[in-house]
């Protein structure tokens, strides 16, 4: 059974730019979530995909947006980049029966 | 929505002493409640968890314990060994598992 894998490890973007981030979801699990960690703090809600669909948005604009596809890998796509979404991007993926959430490793964003 | 509060964000122990980690939520509907550790470059690595309909839940030498009605909840890690060393997040979601994290709390055990 393979984990959460998240892609790139490391990206440098500068401000007004366009990034998409990737993630796999663990064998078995249908439901991705994203989380943005700054430095310093505790993971904060992005949004959550459940059967290709968003299932649920925290407090980020829209310029912050996402996909699963039919095989639960999921995108995050950041459009206008400004320097403080410079963090680190986390994929987590639960299923419905086991309803624990695995992390990715996680996506570094520098903006500069 | 949900906020959670975690404390100390520091915390020293000698090395087989035991570690607490105090958390608080501000939402009654919550009923799961994860922590997880976090080593320097990589994601959070879920450790234990509980819910609501439990109060307390051991697995070796971690344990936690939940308070409903005063709205927390705590990690107890005991016999510290200095692979303890890392930073450990609270959470709490309404299983939906659309989680809200506390702030960390680095732990160091000395040698």
């Amino acid at each position: 059974e393979t984990g959460v894998t998240q892609s790139p490890t490391h990206l440098i973007k500068t401000r007004g730019q366009q990034v998409t981030l990737r993630c796999s979801s663990q064998s078995g699990h249908n439901t991705v979530s994203w989380y943005q960690q700054a430095l310093g703090q505790g993971p904060q809600f992005i949004f959550q995909y459940y059967r290709e669909e968003e299932n649920g948005r925290g407090n980020f604009p829209p310029r912050f947006s996402g996909l699963q596809f039919p095989n639960y890998s999921s995108e995050l796509n950041v459009n206008a980049l400004e320097l403080d979404d410079s963090a680190l991007y986390l994929c987590a993926s639960s299923a419905v029966v086991n309803t624990e959430a695995f992390f990715g490793q996680g996506t570094r964003l520098t903006v500069v | 929505g949900e906020n959670v509060e975690q404390h100390p964000s520091t915390l020293s122990v000698q090395e087989g002493d035991s570690a607490v980690i105090k958390c608080t939520y501000s939402d009654s509907a919550s009923n799961y409640f994860p922590w997880y550790k976090q080593e320097l470059g990589k994601g959070p690595q879920l450790i234990i968890d509980i819910r609501s309909n439990v109060g307390e839940k051991k697995d070796q030498r971690i344990a936690v314990t939940l308070n409903k009605t005063a709205k927390h909840f705590s990690l107890h890690i005991t016999e510290t060994q200095p692979e303890d060393s890392a930073v450990y997040f609270c959470a709490a979601s309404r299983g939906d598992y659309k989680l809200s994290f506390g702030a960390g709390t680095t732990v160091t055990v000395r040698a």
